[in-house]
């Protein structure tokens, strides 16, 4: 089965880090494009940024570009994302995501809450 | 960035009954747009891509069209289980950008 989990999730203060994991299973992970996506309850999702099969280009949206890095492990099927600088808008379920190509997920985890607060 | 917009935000239906929910982007993105559905609590599942081609395993009820600006789901027939949250996806241009979603409730 086709599958991501996502861990590392939790409260965090502003201005904090954290760091969140994905490991994969079922695929050949390191054959694909992985994804970093998030959603605010109640709200339409933003994708936060992706990363090639190598590892060697990485492409975040504006909001979190020089914050937050993604990064990968082919040899653990794991990918993660170091969040720093973190603001109380960045409070949302951050999902990991494959991309099957042309920008479009086509397996997502359930997802890990980050809570940025004071 | 490409906005996309949905409508309506919410609508009531019944069971075996016809919906029809549409997403329009700022600017012309061919059909280079996804449709997945979200239940309370899970994962977006992904229904249709390219604006008209539907995902294995899902129902025929479900259909896709448009291009250039405007696109429209359409979910024939509705079921229990269809009960949930539609949200559109552009993928013609980086960053991807979602609609904000359609809650689709049982009347």
């Amino acid at each position: 089965e086709v599958q991501v989990v996502e861990s590392g999730g939790g409260l965090v203060q502003p201005g904090g880090s954290l760091r969140l994991s994905c490991v994969a299973s079922g695929f050949t992970f390191s054959n694909y494009w992985m994804n970093w996506v998030r959603q605010v309850p109640g709200k339409g999702p933003e994708w936060v940024g992706n990363i090639k099969p190598d590892g060697s280009e990485k492409y975040y949206v504006d909001s979190v570009r020089g914050r937050f890095t993604i990064s990968r492990d082919n040899a653990r099927n794991s990918l993660y994302l170091q969040m720093d600088s973190l603001r109380v808008e960045d409070t949302a379920m951050y999902y990991c995501a494959r991309d099957r190509g042309a920008r479009t997920a086509d397996c997502w985890g359930q997802g890990t809450l980050v809570t940025v607060s004071s | 960035d490409i906005q996309m917009t949905q409508s309506p935000s919410s609508l009531s239906a019944s069971v075996g009954g016809r919906v029809t929910i549409t997403c329009q982007a700022s600017q012309s993105i061919s059909d280079s747009l996804n449709w997945y559905q979200q239940k309370p609590g899970k994962a977006p599942k992904l229904l249709i891509c390219a604006a008209s081609s539907l995902e294995s395993g899902v129902p025929s009820r479900f259909s896709g069209s448009g291009s250039g600006t405007d696109f429209t789901l359409t979910i024939n027939s509705l079921q229990p289980e269809d009960f949930a949250t539609y949200f559109c996806q552009q993928s013609y241009s980086t960053p991807r950008t979602f609609g904000q979603g359609t809650k689709v409730e049982i009347q």
